[in-house]
């Protein structure tokens, strides 16, 4: 079964610092990645995504992510945050298989709190 | 677009108290999901439904069952509640077929309190 890790749990950064929150990822075959926030008192929504193409791969709000099939990992990054970017952010996996149901596996999550 | 929509959004029981969360999507998903969020543990899923007339156990089922009443709805019911169930409940729903599967669609949360 695949696993997700999100090695980041809570960060702290200053507005305008350049943000990377880390993901990998436990599964050999072909996989679908995302990551979602979560803002507070708020329901997930989608960042970005990655089916296949092109393994950087550009979100809303001036995130991006890069997929790294050799390291297994989807990590997160934004040049300059901004103190409404505080929020949780949450790695998943959808691993494809032949045939049946792929489940969608996410990491812990990682607070991220942006001072002014 | 209501997208996808639960109820209710607070709800506070007695340990033995039995309950349903309802869900409901307007986007002509094929799959839906439950799923638990908890500090610390991020989203486990509890019963997922890959189409209309199915359903199958998650990571956590125990203590919970589903019923997909058609392709819109999704209900989840917990029998006799314990404070262990206590957490926040999040329907999801996907288009589920092809290559371009996984990307979920979130209602807003059910947060149940069992005391």
């Amino acid at each position: 079964a695949q696993s997700v890790s999100q090695h980041n749990h809570h960060v702290i950064l200053s507005e305008a610092a350049s943000l990377e929150l880390g993901c990998n990822y436990s599964y050999g075959g072909t996989v679908n990645l995302f990551w979602y926030v979560q803002y507070p008192g708020q329901h997930l929504q989608l960042l970005l995504k990655y089916f296949s193409g092109d393994p950087l791969v550009k979100g809303i709000k001036g995130f991006e992510a890069e997929f790294i099939k050799s390291k297994f990992s989807f990590n997160l990054r934004k040049p300059s945050v901004q103190w409404s970017d505080t929020a949780e952010y949450f790695c998943a996996v959808n691993a494809l298989g032949s045939g049946g149901y792929q489940k969608v596996t996410f990491g812990t999550g990682t607070k991220l709190q942006v001072i002014p | 677009n209501a997208g996808v929509t639960q109820t209710p959004k607070f709800q506070v029981l007695k340990t033995g108290q039995s309950m349903t969360l309802q869900c409901a999507q307007d986007m002509n998903h094929n799959s839906m999901y439950w799923y638990r969020q908890d500090p610390g543990m991020g989203l486990r899923l509890i019963y997922y439904s890959a189409s209309e007339g199915t359903t199958d156990k998650g990571e956590v089922p125990n203590g919970y069952n589903v019923s997909r009443l058609n392709k819109r709805e999704f209900s989840l019911r917990l029998e006799s509640a314990a404070p262990s169930q206590t957490s926040v409940y999040f329907c999801a729903s996907s288009h589920g077929t092809g290559g371009r599967t996984g990307e979920l669609f979130f209602g807003e949360g059910s947060r149940l309190t069992v005391l």
